[in-house]
């Protein structure tokens, strides 16, 4: 079941430039997981976010869960090629799934 | 640590022939385990997931099956393939009913 809401689906932005990509849902969420995917390949987990409010710092990521826990943002510092991929936000809960569509984010050099 | 492992990673199949992907997963014990398709612009759509040996749950009625012979071996299978099958498919494991997922490497498969 999709129940997250991920904008913007593409993103292209210049190498040293910043990002957010947003996650939000009209559900309270327990927990949200963001995710990295590169072509051909697994999404690889970035991080957990569990309580309202929380910020967590993964090098130049910046995560963001909402207040209410119905929303999550990512934000990226000074993008470089390396980040580019298919970022996901995903719930998962009693062995079933919530996710957005994922946002395509293409840093160019 | 743990580790999950699907193969193969690419497969081109003729319609109507079988399907057998696999993955197993080292590092861990009774893990819950799932088989995913993802298609683009779509998200992830859960086929199959199972929280023990022989124990399967199927959330969507369609042409395949899943098996779990052992604690750590996943298996996706079709007797016979439909055009509409190819896709990228995604194993993964969790602990728990909350627990984060980690995935496979993916298979792509091409139905001709």
């Amino acid at each position: 079941t999709q129940l997250l809401e991920q904008s913007p689906q593409f993103l292209s932005i210049q190498e040293g430039e910043n990002l957010t990509v947003y996650c939000n849902s009209s559900s309270v969420f327990s927990s949200l997981q963001w995710y990295r995917q590169e072509p051909g390949e697994g999404p690889v987990l970035l991080v957990t976010v569990v309580t309202g409010g929380e910020v967590k710092k993964l090098k130049r990521l910046t995560f963001q869960f909402g207040d209410a826990r119905k929303d999550s943002s990512l934000h990226i510092t000074a993008a470089q090629p390396g980040d580019t991929g298919l970022y996901l936000c995903i719930h998962s809960n009693d062995y079933k799934l919530s996710f957005g569509a994922g946002t395509t984010v293409t840093v160019r050099a | 640590s743990q580790t999950i492992h699907q193969w193969p990673a690419t497969l081109v199949q003729p319609v109507g022939s079988p399907l057998s992907l696999e993955c197993t997963v080292e590092g861990t014990s009774n893990p819950n385990l799932y088989w995913y398709r993802q298609a683009a612009g779509r998200g992830l759509q859960l086929l199959f997931y199972s929280v023990g040996i022989g124990q399967i749950s199927s959330e969507v009625p369609q042409n395949l099956s899943a098996s779990r012979p052992q604690d750590r071996q996943f298996i996706l299978s079709s007797k016979k393939l439909l055009l509409s099958d190819s896709g990228f498919y995604l194993c993964a494991w969790s602990f728990g009913r909350a627990g984060e997922l980690f995935f496979g490497e993916g298979s792509r498969l091409t139905v001709l």
